[in-house]
């Protein structure tokens, strides 16, 4: 069974820096592209950023570029989002997500976490 | 970039037949994927490529496109299809970006 369990979330003022984790198993972690996806609240969904499967590809979604990092330790089975200079605007449950083709940039996701809840407030 | 339209709202009677409609640029290029979410909860892939089902999404759950739209049919709704459903795609810029629609607010009546 594939678990996605995402962790790191917190209360952090605006300019601030915060490393969520998403633990991954149940899956072969390093054929598959991972994704970010928050969700501010009452809103819709947001895609955030990608990462290939050997990690050597990124890409991030023009609300974020420049603020945060994406990464993976396959050896772990872990990706994580570095946030950095935090906004307000931020605030959001953080989702990671497996795609459905592996070896693919795929946008089908078929495996959530319960996601993570970031707070951007002074 | 890209920008995925859906209706913010649909309604339909128990045990009638909704389509629920995705439209964008991106889409004459990728299927679109489909994801229900109910609240408090994670979203679901209820439909992916030309018009697949993951393993235990239900066969009345369908998936069809047209040009720039794409649209997730409910044949049969039942009152647990109640949910917010979001339509996605790659960014037709070049790049792997992904998109979302806004979401259609789902209710059975």
């Amino acid at each position: 069974e594939v678990q996605l369990v995402e962790s790191g979330g917190v209360v952090v003022q605006p300019g601030g820096s915060l490393r969520l984790s998403c633990a991954a198993s149940g899956f072969t972690f390093d054929d598959y592209t991972m994704h970010w996806v928050r969700q501010a609240p009452g809103k819709g969904l947001e895609w955030v950023s990608l990462i290939s499967w050997d990690g050597g590809s990124t890409y991030y979604a023009d609300s974020v570029k420049g603020r945060f990092t994406i990464s993976r330790d396959n050896s772990k089975n872990s990706l994580y989002l570095q946030m950095n200079s935090l906004r307000t605007e931020d605030t959001a449950l953080y989702y990671c997500a497996k795609v459905y083709v592996l070896r693919y940039f795929d946008w089908s996701l078929d495996d959530w976490g319960q996601g993570t809840l970031v707070t951007v407030s002074s | 970039s890209s920008e995925l339209t859906q209706d913010p709202a649909v309604s339909v009677a128990l045990g009638q037949t909704v389509r629920i409609t995705c439209q964008g640029d991106s889409l004459r290029s990728y299927y679109a994927s489909w994801y229900q979410q109910k609240p408090g909860q994670a979203p679901v892939l209820v439909i992916y490529g030309k018009n697949n089902r993951p393993s235990g999404i239900p066969d009345r759950f369908s998936g069809s496109s047209s040009g720039n739209t794409a649209s997730l049919t409910i044949t049969g709704a039942q009152a647990e299809d109640e949910a917010d459903y979001y339509c996605n795609s790659r960014d037709s810029s070049g790049n792997p970006h992904v998109v979302f629609g806004g979401g259609t607010k789902l209710t059975v009546l």
